[in-house]
């Protein structure tokens, strides 16, 4: 199993461009999310999917979309970036009808200039 | 914000030494569960006490939890320099569908 999968790793956009960030995971795994980390702020939650074609705002959910069309996939779409939105990116998936862990992917790194 | 908070926010400790870091949340929670976070990496999970536990252990760590102070502890006992990471708590809501993070501890173990 290949586990949580993130792509690009890096990035770098100017501000007003939009762009989209891939999050794939291959253990069927019902929940998943996306959050940001920022220094000294430890992780904040923007989107989360419970499910095929459900989706729910987190904490800080502004200027970000999401859909989960599929079990496997959660994309996270940047309207229009702004130098707010620089940070590091993580996905992460989960069981949902039983408290497991979740699984994070390997990062992106987002810079907004 | 509904974060937690990690106490302290940096700890550094000779190897062979115990770390303790502790973890205060806010909400009525489902289950609390312990993050490591190697530099540049994406966040491994390491255990999970329910919210009806008090105390858990995995190898040479244990976790305490107290809701009635709402606030988890824990423990690495012999620590070694691969443990030198950052550390951070997650609690899932006994109400809603969201983990909510602290903002971690920094361990460095001194070899």
């Amino acid at each position: 199993n290949a586990g949580v999968t993130q792509t690009p790793k890096f990035q770098v956009l100017k501000t007003g461009q939009s762009m989209t960030l891939q999050c794939a995971q291959d253990m069927n795994h019902e929940y998943m999310s996306w959050y940001r980390q920022d220094p000294g702020m430890g992780l904040r939650l923007i989107h989360y999917s419970v499910g095929a074609g459900i989706t729910d705002q987190g904490e800080v959910p502004n200027g970000y979309n999401v859909s989960r069309s599929t079990t496997e996939d959660f994309p996270l779409r940047l309207l229009s970036a702004a130098p707010s939105q620089t940070s590091v990116y993580f996905c992460a998936s989960s069981y949902w009808t039983r408290p497991r862990e979740q699984f994070f992917g390997p990062g992106t790194r987002l810079t907004v200039l | 914000s509904q974060q937690g908070e990690e106490d302290p926010q940096a700890l550094s400790i000779q190897e062979g030494e115990n770390a303790t870091m502790n973890c205060s949340y806010k909400t009525s929670i489902n289950n609390l569960q312990w993050y490591r976070q190697n530099s540049g990496r994406g966040l491994v999970h390491l255990i999970l006490i329910r919210s009806n536990e008090r105390e858990k252990h995995s190898g040479r760590l244990r976790v305490t939890l107290d809701t009635s102070k709402k606030s988890s502890s824990l423990l690495i006992t012999a620590s070694r320099a691969a443990d030198t990471a950052s550390y951070f708590c997650a609690t899932r809501t006994s109400t809603g569908n969201q983990f909510y993070f602290g903002t971690g501890t920094s361990l460095t173990v001194i070899p």
